[in-house]
């Protein structure tokens, strides 16, 4: 069974600061990974995915995540936070098969705070 | 628009009603999956169609819930005898025909309350 395991409810970073958020996974077959971006009252929009291509992924709004198979870790970061940024972050696993049912971590609410 | 589209995007509803929900997936995608969120949590899988044949249905879809695509295109989902347990984001999302996995389109949700 995957598993999907997103370490911190809350993360709080001053703007400008790094943003980092942690995911890590657990999956019996090789993994494809996702960050989605959730915002008050909308749907998820996909950040970036790691589709057994190029560990260092990068994605929109200059996110861009390590795929650590020894660590079994996907985190998320950002070298600048902007106020624009403040959201739920959503890390998730998709399952092997062909179509793309995804397990999803309980999610990281993001403040950025002047 | 050519996203995914879901409607309503708000019902308040009484226990005990039914509710049906009306998901309009990505032109000539041909998968398309509900999930269930509730406050403080990541959404879970409920079920997944590919065309009008639903191949997968999660154990958090009671006997209540039942989810229909009968034409392949648009897909509704309907609970009867609602609960106030069952307030919750209701999300659909579809991806294209391709054996790579690729991500899910997801609209911008129905949230259910339930009073």
């Amino acid at each position: 069974a995957q598993s999907v395991t997103q370490l911190g409810s809350h993360v709080s970073v001053s703007e400008g600061a790094l943003v980092l958020l942690r995911c890590n996974y657990s999956s019996s077959v090789p993994p494809y990974l996702f960050w989605y971006v959730q915002y008050p009252n909308q749907g998820l929009q996909l950040l970036l995915k790691y589709t057994s291509a190029a560990t260092l992924v990068k994605g929109i709004n200059g996110f861009e995540a390590e795929f650590k198979k020894s660590e079994t870790s996907f985190h998320l970061t950002k070298p600048s936070a902007h106020m624009s940024d403040a959201a739920e972050y959503f890390c998730a696993v998709s399952t092997s098969g062909g179509y793309n049912k995804l397990i999803f971590g309980a999610g990281t609410r993001l403040a950025v705070h002047p | 628009d050519t996203g995914v589209s879901q409607n309503p995007r708000h019902k308040i509803t009484k226990r005990g009603q039914n509710v049906t929900f009306r998901c309009d997936p990505i032109s000539e995608h041909n998968r398309l999956y509900w999930y269930r969120q509730t406050l403080g949590q990541g959404p879970e899988f409920l079920t997944y169609f590919q065309n009008e044949a639903q191949l997968e249905k999660s154990r958090l879809l009671s006997d209540r819930f039942s989810a229909e695509r009968p034409k392949g295109s648009f897909s509704t989902l309907e609970i009867q005898r609602t609960e106030q347990g069952d307030s919750a984001m209701y999300l659909c999302a579809s991806s294209p025909p391709t054996e790579k996995n690729t991500e899910a389109f997801f609209g911008q949700g129905t949230r259910l309350t339930v009073v």
